[in-house]
């Protein structure tokens, strides 16, 4: 079955504890994204991969950071979560660029305490 | 910049009636435009899409013109299903590096 999986699905940490979110996908779709869900904001996106050891800042980068070592995965990681960070996060793939159909995973809650 | 507009929810119907969405959007060029649905406790899927001026895209009973001249991507459904009730997100795309988001609108069925 072809999908996007991310893992955890909830998290509850404190601050300055560093942590990651992992994503795959099983498509092998070169784009890569992560998004974060606000109330009123819509998803806004973190960063974004073209390919593998290919990444790029989206609207909302500070405080995240990502890696692609391969093209199937591409971790998301909170170094020094804060508060401001807690929010739902989606990962996303799909073919080369956007104008095809994106692929989401279903999304972790992460709360920072 | 490109950016997209969605009327505020709740939308609040009975069962059959007529659902309609608003969408408009500010971009360059000619965008892709799509609708993408997330229902409780799930991921964003895609509903439907169009690429050009005057596309109609369509799925499971909801379907959406592309008109250039309005700016607008309009959602529409005949007759609403209590199945239906999520959240609905209008997004667009200029090329390959994101999608651009409306702010979702939440849409309940009652029976």
């Amino acid at each position: 079955e072809a999908q996007v999986t991310q893992n955890p699905r909830y998290l509850i940490t404190v601050t300055g504890k560093k942590l990651t979110v992992t994503c795959s996908q099983n498509m092998n779709h070169e784009y890569m994204s992560w998004y974060r869900q606000d109330p009123g904001l819509g998803l806004r996106q973190i960063y974004y991969s073209m390919n593998v050891e290919v990444t790029d800042k989206g609207d909302v980068p500070e405080g995240y950071k990502v890696s692609r070592k391969e093209k199937r995965n591409f971790p998301l990681i909170l170094e020094s979560p804060s508060p401001n960070q807690t929010s739902l996060y989606f990962c996303a793939s799909s073919p080369i660029g956007v104008n095809t159909e994106a692929f989401f995973g279903q999304g972790t809650r992460l709360t920072v305490v | 910049g490109n950016s997209v507009t969605q009327m505020e929810g709740p939308v609040t119907l009975s069962e059959e009636a007529f659902l309609t969405i608003n969408c408009t959007y500010t971009a360059t060029g000619y965008p892709s435009l799509f609708w993408y649905v997330q229902y409780p406790g799930e991921g964003l899927q895609l509903l439907l899409k169009a690429t050009k001026a005057d596309d109609k895209g369509s799925n499971k009973g909801f379907e959406a013109t592309y008109r250039k001249e309005t700016t607008s991507f309009h959602l529409e459904k005949g007759s609403v299903q209590v199945s239906d009730s999520a959240v609905y997100f209008c997004a667009l795309t200029r090329g390959t590096d994101k999608l651009i988001f409306g702010t979702g609108t939440r849409l309940q069925v009652f029976p």
